[in-house]
């Protein structure tokens, strides 16, 4: 069957570290994937979109990596800061423009 | 408007109540999606909509799920006789052109209970 996986459900880190997420899929050949931020009681926000043929996208202190051949994506956050404490969600759009489908999500921790 | 709205917030019904939410997207995004989120679960698809055409709604999980766009831009998703496994957050998103890579804007979502 599909699935798309969220290794860790909770990751807890120092603030000034590196936060690193991973994303694992089975069974699709994506065309996008996407990272989203979701904070309690609100609605994803859209961070990042990689698409199938690139390899790393990077904004700001996110940097997002996607590896067709593993399946895998990794998201990181340079620098991390107490603010950056959300949940963090992956999801694929296997079929560019169709609906995506989302991992259970990883809750981030930031201590100061 | 600057987000999508979706309204009420927050919904508790009886069991075998009807209720309808509302989702009112970004103006001029032609694609809108219901999801239906679980405590601790990601969004889980329910169904889309390009402009007023429903094009899926592979995700509405009973008969009793049933959702409309008529002119374009308001949405509204209906549940029939409610039961206590409808009770989640629901959440809207639209999004001006999914095809070519844009990411989807989010509402914050009706939480609805059910007693």
């Amino acid at each position: 069957s599909q699935k798309i996986e969220q290794n860790s459900e909770a990751l807890n880190i120092q603030e000034g570290k590196t936060a690193t997420l991973t994303c694992n899929y089975t069974n699709y050949s994506p065309a996008y994937l996407q990272w989203y931020r979701q904070d309690p009681g609100r609605g994803p926000v859209f961070l990042l979109l990689i698409r199938e043929n690139e390899k790393e996208k990077r904004k700001e202190r996110l940097k997002v990596t996607f590896d067709t051949t593993l399946k895998q994506s990794l998201f990181h956050i340079t620098a991390s800061q107490p603010a950056d404490s959300a949940t963090y969600l992956c999801a694929l759009d296997p079929e560019a423009g169709t609906a995506l489908i989302f991992g259970k999500g990883t809750t981030l921790s930031v201590s100061s | 408007g600057a987000g999508v709205s979706q309204s009420p917030r927050y919904k508790v019904a009886k069991r075998g109540q009807d209720v309808a939410l509302r989702c009112d997207p970004i103006s001029g995004h032609v694609s809108l999606f219901w999801y239906q989120q679980a405590l601790g679960q990601g969004p889980e698809f329910l169904t889309y909509f390009q402009n007023e055409a429903q094009l899926d709604k592979s995700g509405l999980p009973s008969d009793r799920f049933f959702a409309e766009r008529p002119e374009g831009s308001v949405s509204t998703l209906k549940i029939q006789r409610t039961q206590q496994e409808d009770s989640a957050v629901y959440l809207c998103a639209s999004s001006l052109d999914p095809g070519h890579g844009s990411g989807y804007t989010f509402g914050s979502g009706t939480r609805l209970t059910v007693v």
